[in-house]
């Protein structure tokens, strides 16, 4: 059973325009989550974070948003760079230590 | 700079010859992770070190083992590699799990032929 879920597989934006990447999860028990970004050959790096405290965490370009009714985050990149291109990994953590994923989202960022 | 090594990057083996990963840190991190990602899935947690205590994820099968030797270094041992197991195997760390970020390496991906 898949507890955190990316439903798009890909997207597609313009350069300087807004990226939007969405997870779903079902877990209610998940109280913190992470947006990590994987470039192709390497291993996934963290982009940013938030607690289940917040709805809201900016950093730079980069700002993800918690729903806690709708078990929806979502990451938001503005304006998209061609060095976003890469794929994002939505993940949650549950318990102590353990660190769940969704599939990813292959963003592509037209020049 | 203090980063994840894991090596071999690439590892291919036969089917049913049993295959080691490495994994080494110098973050001098407590916690230690391998995680299985196949195609276009999600990456799934294997099990973790924290310190010397291991922890064994429910469903990892018995084929995978894992050692800790010490704090810098984790390997993944495959005892009986079968086709369903070619995939990347991601090492990560984090100070202390709990919200600590992880840090992961760059993989290595196993074939099995």
């Amino acid at each position: 059973d898949q507890q955190v879920k990316q439903n798009s597989p890909s997207l597609s934006v313009q350069e300087g325009r807004i990226s939007i990447l969405n997870c779903d999860y079902t877990n209610s028990m998940f109280d913190y989550f992470l947006w990590y970004k994987k470039y192709p050959a390497e291993g996934p790096t963290f982009l940013i974070s938030i607690s289940s405290i917040k709805d809201k965490n900016e950093d730079g370009r980069f700002t993800v948003f918690l729903n806690k009714s709708a078990k929806h985050l979502s990451l938001h990149i503005v304006p998209s760079q061609p060095g976003d291109s890469a794929v994002y990994f939505c993940a949650a953590i549950e318990g102590a230590q353990k660190l769940v994923f969704g599939q990813g989202t292959r963003l592509t960022i037209n020049p | 700079d203090a980063m994840v090594i894991q090596n071999p990057r690439y590892q291919v083996t036969q089917f049913g010859k049993p295959v080691t990963l490495s994994c080494s840190q110098t973050l001098n991190h407590n916690v230690m992770y391998w995680y299985q990602q196949k195609s276009s899935q999600a990456p799934k947690l294997l099990f973790h070190y924290y310190d010397k205590d291991f922890n064994n994820e429910a469903d990892t099968p018995d084929n995978f083992q894992s050692r800790r030797p010490n704090t810098s270094f984790c390997f993944l041992d495959i005892r009986s590699p079968g086709l369903g197991d070619a995939a990347m195997y991601l090492c990560a760390t984090s100070r202390s799990g709990q919200e600590d970020t992880q840090y992961f390496g760059p993989g290595t991906r196993l074939t099995v032929l």
